[in-house]
């Protein structure tokens, strides 16, 4: 079964760190790239992060850069999310999901399979 | 500009047909990606590119585009859709990845 499974979220003080993962199996993993989006509580989905199935493609969105670092290792089939600097405004949902695309007219991208999510929250 | 604009909700009778559409610059250089997401749960891919569905999506989900906005139609929409549904894809530099706010759909 293709399953990604998400961990390391919790209560963090304003400007403290965590360091999410997400398990992926079912999948060769290292053929395809792997993003974090969020949802903070009663909103919509933010992208965060993305890194491509070679380790040389990173993007960030502008909320998160300078801040938080997303990896992964592809020889245990692991994506990590390192966030510093943290604020009320990361408190969400993380979830993982795995990125393929495609090419007719125009290029298309397309998230096919989501972890459950693990949750962050940044409070004192 | 780097946005994808969604209304934030639509209501449809079940069994008829409603459209929910997201509008932005690059999808005049992408195809939007479409999610469904129920209170609780991950969200789900429902279609992308040309009409491409995974299995399980029931063909009354479908796709079209005109210039920049893309639009999802559910053809007899039934009381499982009701759900939230987001637009997605990639700016036009292809360097950041862009949701809409997300449409509300409730089935009457």
């Amino acid at each position: 079964e293709v399953q990604l499974v998400e961990s390391g979220g919790g209560l963090v003080q304003p400007g403290g760190s965590l360091r999410l993962s997400c398990a992926a199996s079912g999948f060769t993993f290292s053929s395809w790239t792997m993003n974090w989006v969020r949802q903070a509580p009663g909103k919509g989905l933010e992208w965060v992060a993305l890194i491509s199935s070679s380790y040389n493609t990173i993007y960030y969105a502008d909320s998160v850069k300078g801040r938080f670092t997303i990896s992964r290792d592809n020889a245990k089939n692991s994506l990590f999310l390192q966030m510093n600097s943290l604020t009320a405004e990361d408190t969400a949902v993380y979830y993982c999901a795995r990125e393929g695309y495609g090419v007719t007219q125009y290029f298309y991208y397309y998230m096919d399979v989501w972890g459950k999510g693990t949750t962050v929250t940044v409070s004192s | 500009s780097s946005e994808l604009t969604q209304d934030p909700a639509v209501s449809v009778a079940l069994g008829q047909t409603v459209r929910i559409t997201c509008q932005g610059d690059s999808l005049r250089s992408y195809y939007a990606t479409w999610y469904q997401q129920k209170p609780g749960q991950a969200p789900v891919l429902v279609i992308s590119g040309k009409n491409n569905r995974p299995s399980g999506i029931p063909d009354r989900f479908s796709v079209s585009s005109s210039g920049n906005t893309a639009s999802l139609t559910i053809t007899g929409a039934q009381a499982e859709d009701e759900a939230d549904y987001y637009c997605n894809s990639r700016d036009n530099s292809g360097h950041q990845v862009l949701f809409g706010g997300g449409t509300k759909l409730t089935v009457l």
